[in-house]
């Protein structure tokens, strides 16, 4: 089993649609939770950081559940420039922070 | 303000070749870290650099080696190339040992033939 595991993709939603995006993890010692964005062919660039109390950037909300080990993405009324991939990412400290990101989730949004 | 930069972009080797790739962080950041990723696939981390020592390492066999250098940049080697060592080599950098934003660079893309 995967340490971080995502939702399978793609995801293909029309503009204007709300799409939810899953996450898993399986070390409780996790300690740090991010979404990264990453379009074809580009680098990851930071989306947003997930706090415990849950935290809203705009149209993304993040949630963090410790308890059932798990983390989402909500992207509400999309746009075609949402069209990326979507990375959950876990870190931990174990001496120098480690960082494992999912394998990612496939979004496109049409028109 | 340069962001993460890479050399080079591209880079074909063939199998039991050793390859060299570097990276420069952004501006302020003393930490480096690197990461492969495979098509398809999330990055998936190799080492972590900070004050010219491997500080955290994951699970990549000993053919992956680094080095950081007082400026801060970094290299990453690999030995005894395989094929399945082709993917894209991405390096990352932070302030600080601690769970800062990592900014990415654009990446090498390493092709073993």
């Amino acid at each position: 089993r995967k340490e971080v595991e995502q939702d399978p993709g793609p995801f293909n939603v029309p503009e204007g649609a709300t799409v939810a995006f899953n996450c898993t993890y399986s070390n409780s010692a996790s300690q740090s939770f991010f979404w990264y964005r990453q379009d074809c062919r580009k680098e990851p660039k930071l989306l947003m950081s997930v706090y415990s109390s849950g935290n809203e950037d705009g149209r993304f909300t993040a949630q963090l559940n410790r308890a059932s080990q798990y983390i989402s993405l909500l992207i509400r009324d999309s746009k075609l420039s949402d069209s990326a991939t979507y990375l959950c990412v876990v870190s931990r400290n174990t001496g120098g922070f480690k960082t494992i990101f999912g394998a990612g989730t496939r979004l496109f949004v049409k028109a | 303000d340069a962001g993460v930069t890479q050399s080079p972009t591209h880079l074909i080797k063939t199998r039991g070749q050793q390859v060299t790739l570097r990276c420069s962080p952004k501006s302020g950041h003393d930490t480096v870290s690197w990461y492969q990723q495979a098509l398809g696939q999330g990055p998936q981390f190799i080492f972590q650099y900070y004050e010219e020592e491997e500080r955290q390492r994951g699970n990549f066999p000993d053919r992956f080696s680094g080095h950081q250098f007082p400026n801060y940049s970094s290299e990453l080697n690999v030995n005894a190339l395989l094929l399945g060592d082709s993917a894209l080599y991405l390096c990352a950098s932070s302030w600080g040992m601690v769970d800062n934003e990592q900014f990415f660079g654009p990446g090498t893309r390493l092709t073993v033939l």
